[in-house]
């Protein structure tokens, strides 16, 4: 079974401040883990994706997240905040089928 | 850059009715998936489609609904009898291709309303 969960239902930072979006995963077996970003009233577009390649990873926009094995986790960080991030993002994690998502993350940016 | 897209964007149906969502995925893709997000709620996995057969569907998938993929380009969601609780946004997503087997691209999505 897989699941993720993502800490914090919404998040507010200031323009130019670190942004940092919490994910922690559950599986049997290493997965792959994706970070998705949904703007109002559109679809899911892809920001960054962890294959078992580099546990650091750098996705669009500025965006990049860290997998830690030994943490369970997988962070989205961005060092400064533009008002253009103002989004709801997903983290979701796969076994190679289905994508099981968290409940989402609704980042505000404070101008 | 290839592209998911979807159609209609908002559909709006009675009780009772019948729909078919369609989707166009990206070409070269092999696995499809339909997912739907009830308004403010995550976003939940329906269905994948391999080799033109389903290869996993979850408990929401129930005998109203059905997927097709009947030109070799579509991939359609027909719902046999709508309920109220079929309001939500679906999602269309593909994957699949030599490079980047895992990554799922997904639609703009169609916004379901029962009334």
């Amino acid at each position: 079974a897989q699941s993720v969960t993502q800490l914090g239902s919404h998040v507010s930072v200031s323009e130019g401040a670190l942004v940092l979006l919490r994910c922690n995963y559950s599986s049997s077996v290493p997965p792959y883990l994706f970070w998705y970003v949904q703007y109002p009233n559109q679809g899911l577009q892809l920001l960054l994706k962890y294959t078992s390649a580099a546990t650091l990873v750098k996705g669009i926009n500025g965006f990049e997240a860290e997998f830690k094995k030994s943490e369970t986790s997988f962070h989205l960080t961005k060092p400064s905040a533009h008002m253009s991030d103002a989004a709801e993002y997903f983290c979701a994690v796969t076994l190679g089928g289905k994508l099981t998502f968290g409940t989402g993350t609704r980042l505000t940016i404070i101008p | 850059e290839p592209e998911v897209t979807q159609t209609p964007s908002h559909q709006v149906t009675q009780m009772g009715q019948e729909v078919i969502l369609r989707c166009v995925p990206i070409s070269n893709h092999l696995y499809f998936y339909w997912y739907r997000q009830i308004l403010g709620q995550k976003v939940e996995f329906l269905v994948s489609f391999y080799n033109n057969e389903i290869s996993e569907k979850s408990e929401i998938f129930d005998d109203q609904f059905s997927v097709e993929r009947p030109d070799g380009s579509n991939f359609t969601l027909k719902i046999r009898s709508t309920k109220l609780e079929d309001s939500a946004m679906y999602f269309c997503a593909s994957s699949g291709d030599r490079d980047t087997p895992y990554e799922q691209y997904f639609g703009p999505g169609t916004r379901l309303t029962v009334t």
